[in-house]
């Protein structure tokens, strides 16, 4: 049981790249969620799911694109890489029940746009 | 909206000493709250939570957490701190389980020798 992983843990690029950061859940969650860390700055929602087929805007979806064709796997996609979207990027995964909601966090993604 | 704000970015505490770590919340319904650490280049890792019941939490590594509703506060303490307790801490609330999880700007907790 792996929990949440992400790929790539590092990644540099470019202005007006474009990339996709991988996220994988084997815990048969239901939910997920794409976040960002800035520099002092709690985390920011991006996008989240509820369920394959099913996404919707967090408060920051700018400059983002998410799809969820199975249960496990969330990618994230940067059409157009601009400096503002340096950032260390976490996925998180949860079942929500009326008891609980715990997000379990994959490791993070360190992205600079140059 | 729902909103989390957590007094200091940056605690000091020495070894051994009390650990008080702030957070103020504020819902317009019952909230589910949760502590999460963050320890250098590493994901969040759930601390403890408060959903429903007993208003004192307790979680890992000893710390403990209390939901004052009348105060909107659900302050993290630790009677000891140990240096390996040195990491980010971040308050969390949501109302609408799953979904509207709103996370605080985080404290970055200090244990001096």
């Amino acid at each position: 049981n792996a929990g949440v992983t992400q790929t790539p843990k590092f990644r540099i690029l470019k202005i007006g790249q474009s990339m996709t950061l991988q996220c994988t859940q084997d815990m048969n969650h239901n939910y997920m969620y794409w976040y960002r860390q800035d520099p002092g700055m709690g985390l920011k929602l991006i996008y989240y799911s509820v369920g394959a087929g099913i996404t919707d805007k967090g408060e920051v979806p700018n400059g983002y694109n998410v799809s969820r064709s199975t249960t496990e796997d969330f990618p994230l996609r940067l059409e157009l890489a601009a400096p503002s979207q340096t950032s260390v990027y976490f996925c998180a995964s949860s079942s929500p029940t009326a008891s609980s909601d715990t997000q379990y966090f994959g490791p993070g993604t360190r992205l600079t746009v140059l | 909206a729902q909103s989390v704000t957590q007094l200091g970015s940056h605690v000091s505490v020495s070894e051994g000493a009390l650990v008080l770590l702030r957070c103020n919340y504020s819902s317009s319904v019952p909230p589910y709250l949760f502590w999460y650490v963050q320890y250098p280049n590493q994901g969040l890792q759930l601390l403890l939570k408060y959903t429903t019941g007993a208003t004192l939490v307790k979680g890992i590594n000893g710390f403990e957490a209390e939901f004052k509703k009348s105060e909107t506060s659900f302050h993290l303490t630790k009677p000891s701190a140990h240096m390996s307790d040195a990491a980010e801490y971040f308050c969390a609330v949501t109302n609408n389980y799953g979904q509207n999880f709103v996370f605080g700007p985080g404290t970055r907790l200090s244990v001096l020798p």
